[in-house]
């Protein structure tokens, strides 16, 4: 079983729809948590950045996290056609732990039409 | 501030081949790590550099093996070139006390 599981997609929606992404772990030692975009052979780009659980908004961005349930989600709101890329969940047990290692979900593909 | 850079952006090589991809970290951040991504796959993490020590190491064998100057940009090594070792190579960088790591846009290796 992997650590960080992701479901691939694709995720197709329409231009202006609310968008849910989601990862479960199974390491509870996790404590901070982040999503990244990336777009067709580029490098990850950092979106969003929690710290335990609880809610964080950025814009038309919103990051859940729940580790409780082990589970995280990413909700993006008036979705837009540049927001079509991969989205990849990370996740770490902190530095003070010894060394920074992000785990990373496969990633989901959303397609956002227009 | 300028981002996390890394050269080449291509690279095509052939089976037992060594070849060498460096990383230039963003302004101000001390610790550099490198991932590796197979096509549909997310990053998997390779090893971490701080204060050009190796501090940390994934599930990569020794030929895999990498340096960090003193002006922290790094280097990433791989010896005898395998097939699968065809991937996106990926640098990030963050600073000491953060937990946020900030990729570079990658070098794509082909392994023929």
């Amino acid at each position: 079983q992997k650590e960080v599981e992701q479901d691939p997609g694709p995720l197709s929606v329409p231009e202006g729809a609310i968008v849910s992404l989601n990862c479960t772990y199974s390491n509870s030692a996790f404590q901070y948590f982040m999503w990244y975009r990336q777009y067709s052979r580029k490098g990850p780009e950092l979106l969003m950045y929690t710290y335990s659980s609880g809610n964080k908004e950025d814009g038309r961005f919103t990051a859940q996290v729940d580790k409780s349930s082990k589970y995280i989600s990413l909700f993006i709101r008036d979705s837009q056609p540049s927001d079509s890329a991969t989205y990849l969940c990370a996740m770490n047990r902190g530095r003070n732990t010894g060394f920074q290692k992000l785990v990373f979900g496969t990633g989901t593909r959303l397609l956002v039409s227009p | 501030e300028t981002g996390v850079t890394q050269s080449p952006t291509h690279l095509i090589k052939t089976r037992g081949q060594q070849v060498t991809l460096r990383c230039s970290s963003q302004s101000g951040h001390n610790t550099v790590s490198w991932y590796q991504q197979a096509l549909g796959q997310g990053p998997q993490f390779i090893f971490q550099y701080y204060r050009e020590e190796e501090n940390g190491r994934g599930n990569f064998p020794p030929r895999f093996s990498g340096l960090q100057f003193p002006n922290y940009s790094s280097e990433l090594n791989v010896n005898a070139l395998e097939l699968d070792d065809s991937a996106l190579y990926l640098c990030a960088s963050s600073r000491d006390n953060e937990e946020t790591q900030y990729f570079g846009p990658g070098t794509r290796l082909l392994v023929l």
